[in-house]
């Protein structure tokens, strides 16, 4: 199975800083043949199914606001919020569908400092 | 737009099979390509997937469940189901089912979410 990692646990920041989480998956995620990172990011807010923020690394996914970032390739990935609104407090995830089983990284949650 | 719900018992006791559908509106599950999953994710805890289906009815299962999971699609009802078997208090969790992003391919991200449904385990 593919581990994934992120760090850090949690985080507070100060609103309309950026957050940054990092993800990292115990091997590549990168398919050579398409050139595409098998990763997403979700979103969870408490008492909600997770929401797709980002897939295939870095497209965000329609109707997500634009200061929601992906980056990275291969191992190691990274999502930015490049200014907290209050609204984005949660717990976010990232996920790999590169290989069978599917696994989720164990969340990082991100609260107002 | 198309909206998934999760349905069954929030109580099962030990050792007896855990049974969930997943109710698919707003599109049809036998007209479209795409598979479809589901996840859980005990209190406090990280989310796992437990397996998939195609709308023709292919699976997958996660290895560490394989032997007690069942996945399948009722295309006449636009639902897809799952059982779960001789459950034990570790399979209490917030059950959700989930559509895979891309059409004819399971190996995408989940695009659309049902609510959750909670399932305890105890006698």
């Amino acid at each position: 199975d593919i581990v994934m990692t992120q760090s850090p646990d949690s985080l507070a920041v100060s609103l309309g800083e950026r957050a940054t989480i990092n993800c990292k998956s115990s091997q590549s995620v990168l398919y050579s043949s398409n050139n595409k990172n098998y990763l997403g990011w979700y979103q969870q807010k408490p008492g909600q199914p997770p929401k797709l923020l980002i897939y295939w690394a870095s497209t965000r996914e329609s109707g997500v606001p634009d200061r929601f970032s992906g980056s990275g390739s291969g191992t190691d990935f990274t999502l930015t919020i490049s200014s907290l609104q209050a609204e984005d407090v949660a717990v976010y995830y990232c996920q790999q569908y590169y290989s069978t089983p599917f696994t989720f990284g164990p969340g990082t949650k991100v609260d107002i400092k | 737009q198309l909206q998934l719900q999760e349905s069954g018992p929030g109580l099962v006791k030990p050792s007896e099979t855990l049974s969930l559908t997943c109710t698919v509106s707003g599109g049809s599950i036998s007209s479209t390509s795409y598979y479809w999953a589901w996840i859980r994710q005990p209190p406090g805890k990280g989310l796992e997937c437990i397996g998939s289906i195609s709308y023709s009815g292919s699976t997958y299962y996660n290895p560490s469940l394989r032997s007690r999971v069942t996945i399948s699609v009722d295309t006449s009802k636009n639902q897809f189901s799952l059982k779960l078997s001789s459950v034990t208090a570790a399979d209490t969790a917030v059950y959700y089912c989930a559509r895979v992003k891309e059409m004819s391919t399971m190996y995408d991200a989940f695009d659309i979410w049902g609510q959750g449904t909670m399932v305890t385990v105890s006698s």
